[in-house]
């Protein structure tokens, strides 16, 4: 079957930098891509990996092994407002996207 | 960006009515839009696919005949909820990926449809 595993939660202080990991097993492999949801909201798009290798954006990078079904999101100089779910997905080979159950991110002062 | 918009953001019924959603793609043409159902603290889960002028196709679980889904044009798709109960209060959420996504695959989301049946 296909599987994502991440982190229920995780606790962070401010200032600080996080990495949430993910793995998956999947039919076939089309992109991962990481999003943010804040409570009670719709997810928002954060990156896209399809390749091996580090995406950096701004505060926020994502990394990527497609070889070890591995990838996480890096977490620069965490804020208050970055206190969110954070949803690990993957494009399987008929393009549907595989959610995680996301990582809830505490950042405490 | 590109944006999508779901309307009502809330709505609150009685056991048995019907509740229709609205999900629309503001400034790009979307063939293909999704329905997701959201639990409390759980993960999002893909309900059905929604494809214009087509019938959509549902993921293995989802009722089709209590979930009606309409995608009349390109820039709008509809969620009906019939005959709804308690157990289908949730979290409902749609997105679509513009044309031009197609590279990143990068899906926009709506805002979200919280619905209570009472």
């Amino acid at each position: 079957g296909q599987n994502i595993d991440q982190p229920t939660e995780m606790t962070a202080t401010e200032g600080a930098i996080v990495q949430i990991n993910c793995t998956y097993q999947t039919s076939g492999f089309n992109g991962l891509f990481w999003y943010q949801q804040h409570a009670g909201e719709a997810p928002t798009f954060l990156s896209y990996n399809v390749l091996d290798g580090l995406e950096e954006k701004g505060r926020f990078s994502s990394f990527l092994s497609r070889s070890k079904g591995y990838s996480y999101l890096l977490l620069k100089e965490l804020q208050m407002k970055d206190s969110a779910s954070y949803l690990c997905a993957v494009m399987d080979s008929n393009y549907q996207l595989i959610w995680g159950a996301g990582t809830k991110l505490i950042i405490k002062p | 960006g590109a944006v999508v918009s779901q309307h009502p953001s809330w709505v609150i019924c009685k056991s048995g009515t019907s509740v229709k959603i609205e999900c629309r793609s503001l400034d790009f043409q979307a063939t293909t839009m999704f329905w997701y159902r959201q639990f409390p603290k759980q993960s999002l889960m893909l309900m059905a696919t929604s494809n214009e002028g087509s019938k959509a196709t549902y993921e293995q679980g989802v009722e089709k005949d209590k979930f009606l889904i309409n995608h009349a044009s390109l820039t709008l798709s509809t969620l009906t909820v019939t005959s709804a109960h308690p157990e289908d209060s949730s979290f409902y959420i749609c997105s679509a990926r513009p044309p031009s996504g197609g590279d990143t695959g990068e899906l926009f989301f709506g805002e979200g449809s919280r619905l209570t049946v009472l």
